[in-house]
């Protein structure tokens, strides 16, 4: 079993929709929850993060996390077209440096 | 201010060669890391640099894979006869220290096909 689990996708939703992507972890040590965005060639953009459980707004994006489920999400708001991108969550426990990683979620926004 | 380079941005190599890639970090950048990336995967860890020590290698696949850093800037991952396996994207990133997990800003990657 991955440390981390991530619905591949695709996901098409139609533009101004709210978008729910989603990543469960195994790792209870984990304690820094980031989503990334990458666009097709691209490297990884941060885009949200999260210490511990709770709820962050920036923008459009919301991020939950809920530890005591080891289940954390990310919502988008009035999506655009130009949201169309593969999602990665990613984890890391305190003190630890590298992260770990989900498959990503291939999402398209359609006009 | 210019952002983590890579290169090459693609590299076609032939099973059994060896291949060198380039990371240029963000400057003023102490940490780096070296990530994989197959199709249709998530991000695979490979390698951490603090400055020019390597204190966490445990993600490299094998010991055809090395890498190294010169001081806080250039590192360069070497794959010695390059498996057919080893094709992906490979990803550097770079961060100002210790302490911030979240603050790892990624290159664009080289694409490596091993024929």
């Amino acid at each position: 079993q991955k440390e981390v689990e991530q619905d591949p996708g695709p996901l098409s939703v139609p533009e101004g929709a709210i978008v729910s992507l989603n990543c469960t972890y195994s790792n209870s040590a984990f304690q820094y929850f980031m989503w990334y965005r990458q666009y097709s060639r691209k490297g990884p953009e941060l885009l949200m993060y999260t210490y511990s459980s709770g709820n962050k707004e920036d923008g459009r994006f919301t991020a939950q996390v809920d530890k005591s489920s080891k289940y954390i999400s990310l919502f988008i708001r009035d999506s655009q077209p130009s949201d169309s991108a593969t999602y990665l969550c990613a984890m890391t426990g305190w003190g630890n440096e590298k992260l770990t990683f989900g498959t990503g979620t291939r999402l398209t926004i359609i006009p | 201010g210019a952002g983590v380079s890579q290169s090459p941005s693609n590299k076609v190599t032939e099973k059994g060669k060896d291949v060198e890639l380039r990371c240029d970090p963000i400057s003023g950048h102490t940490a780096l890391y070296w990530y994989r990336q197959r199709l249709g995967q998530g991000l695979e860890f490979l390698i951490y640099f603090q400055g020019n020590s390597a204190p966490d290698k445990s993600g490299l696949p094998s010991d055809r894979f090395s890498a190294e850093r010169t001081g806080e800037s250039v590192s360069t991952l070497t794959i010695q006869r390059t498996q057919q396996e080893d094709s992906a994207v490979y990803l550097c990133a770079s961060q100002p220290g210790r302490g911030k997990p979240y603050g790892q800003y990624f290159g664009p990657g080289t694409r490596l096909t091993v024929t």
